[in-house]
């Protein structure tokens, strides 16, 4: 299957700090999304990227789908307690509607 | 509120049973998938249903079945629960406009002993 390569795995970072994290693959991905999951939760949709190129913010997220279309990152800026989590980056190939998901970033936010 | 209901929550379950994890959700999606999730390994796609009546195989299908008799339910099957198959079973539905947008339930925890 196509494989989403995500870095880093987890991220210990101090609150107020931003903190980026990236999703490479080896394949070209029509759409890139990024999830966010709470413990004990299910997967949520933070942000949906459909064109190379494009940046989208969403309050103190903000995520780019690379030229190459190869790649995408997420940022998150002046973090809160409340951003800790498992973020996903997830992309689809296109001609289906079955998305491929990263490994994910486990952040903690140290307040 | 609109969304995707599992149950159970949690289960703890001998091997070799038969085991029933079921997925409803109301908002007329047409496509609902299945993802089993372990640490370390992330998400990965079991079975997938693009419209109600068909369905089609996700990266680690086996020992897996699942139908789509209509476009709320999509229960999935276990039919011979083996120990590799404890996990965290996450069921998700999406809109054929925005069919990359899946929205995910709460999650049925799944232990095989």
């Amino acid at each position: 299957g196509q494989q989403l390569n995500q870095s880093p795995q987890s991220m210990f970072i101090q609150e107020g700090e931003d903190v980026s994290m990236n999703c490479t693959s080896s394949s070209i991905f029509n759409t890139w999304l990024w999830y966010k999951q709470d413990p004990g939760e299910g997967p949520v949709l933070l942000i949906a990227l459909y064109k190379a190129g494009e940046l989208t913010s969403n309050g103190r997220l903000t995520a780019q789908f690379g030229i190459t279309r190869k790649d995408s990152f997420l940022n998150i800026s002046a973090s809160i307690p409340s951003d800790v989590g498992i973020y996903f980056c997830a992309g689809q190939l296109g001609g289906n509607n079955r998305l491929a998901f990263g490994k994910g970033n486990q952040v903690v936010v140290i307040p | 509120i609109a969304g995707i209901t599992q149950a159970p929550t949690s289960q703890i379950l001998a091997a070799g049973r038969r085991m029933t994890l079921r997925c409803t959700q109301d908002m007329r999606h047409n496509a609902m998938y299945w993802y089993r999730q372990d640490l370390g390994l992330g998400l990965r796609l079991i079975h997938y249903s693009n419209t109600a009546g068909t369905t089609g195989k996700g990266e680690v299908p086996d020992g897996y079945s699942v139908s789509r008799a209509n476009t709320d339910d999509f229960p999935l099957t276990l039919a011979s629960a083996v120990p590799s198959q404890t996990s965290v079973y996450f069921c998700a539905s999406s809109d054929t406009n925005r069919d990359t947008e899946a929205f995910f339930g709460q999650g049925t925890r799944l232990t095989v002993v």
